[in-house]
């Protein structure tokens, strides 16, 4: 069982907007504001589109975007697009001893 | 352009060993911070431990799941970064990815990864 909770899945159609959600605990998502989130195609490593909650990487589309509240952080992407469709993780640093913690992971399906 | 190229995984048995090896190009290695994180097939991502530049003083941290059994290392000279994993178990089979860190006034791993080594423990 992973430590950050991720819903197993997600969908929505081309142009919408949809949020994946990742809960944890007040030892990591909420005491640190340290959430990062990996997107990974099939097959592929992931890459990293949001470190430190809100910030993106250069290069990284501003479709996404990312939020924290309390416990539980947030990946937005607005816009939906064909080529989003992939696995998202989010990730918390948890501090020393337990270090960095991922969620299970959320599969993004572009109807 | 930041490359990241694994190798040395493969087929070995419980308790036995495998060395990893991360070749690095397109940066200043010596500068960099590096972590492993491995994917069991099918399943998420999980971070396995980290190392620090030798500028602070190469430190070292773990996962619980592997400390006592892995080892982060790196050579400056040859731009490699190593994972030694001694008495491995059936539960570290995985996709092993070389990773390097996102340092500002904190550091966040996985900021540029590797294509990945497959690791399989089995009798």
């Amino acid at each position: 069982q992973s430590a950050l909770t991720q819903p197993a899945s997600v969908s929505g159609s081309p142009g919408q907007s949809i949020t994946i959600s990742c809960t944890g605990t007040s030892s990591d998502v909420g005491n640190y504001n340290l959430v990062s989130w990996y997107q990974q195609h099939p097959g592929k490593a992931p890459k990293l589109i949001i470190y430190e909650v809100t910030k993106r990487p250069s290069g990284v589309s501003d479709r996404f975007s990312g939020s924290k509240s309390g416990n539980t952080a947030s990946l937005t992407i607005s816009g939906l697009q064909a080529e989003d469709e992939a696995d998202f993780y989010c990730c918390s640093y948890a501090g020393s001893g337990t270090y960095w913690v991922f969620g299970g992971g959320t599969k993004l399906t572009v109807l | 352009e930041v490359q990241l190229v694994e190798s040395g995984g493969g087929l070995v048995k419980p308790g036995g060993s495998l060395r990893l090896s991360c070749a690095a190009s397109g940066f200043t290695f010596t500068n960099a911070w590096m972590s492993w994180v491995r994917q069991a097939p099918g399943k998420g991502l999980e971070w396995v431990g980290h190392i620090k530049s030798k500028t602070y003083g190469g430190t070292t941290i773990y996962a619980a799941p592997v400390k006592g059994r892995f080892t982060i290392s790196r050579d400056e000279s040859k731009n490699t970064l190593y994972l030694q994993m001694d008495s491995l178990k059936t539960e570290d089979t995985a996709v092993y990815y070389c990773t390097t860190d996102r340092r500002t006034t904190v550091t966040t791993p996985g900021d540029n990864w590797g294509q990945g080594t497959l690791v399989t423990v089995s009798s």
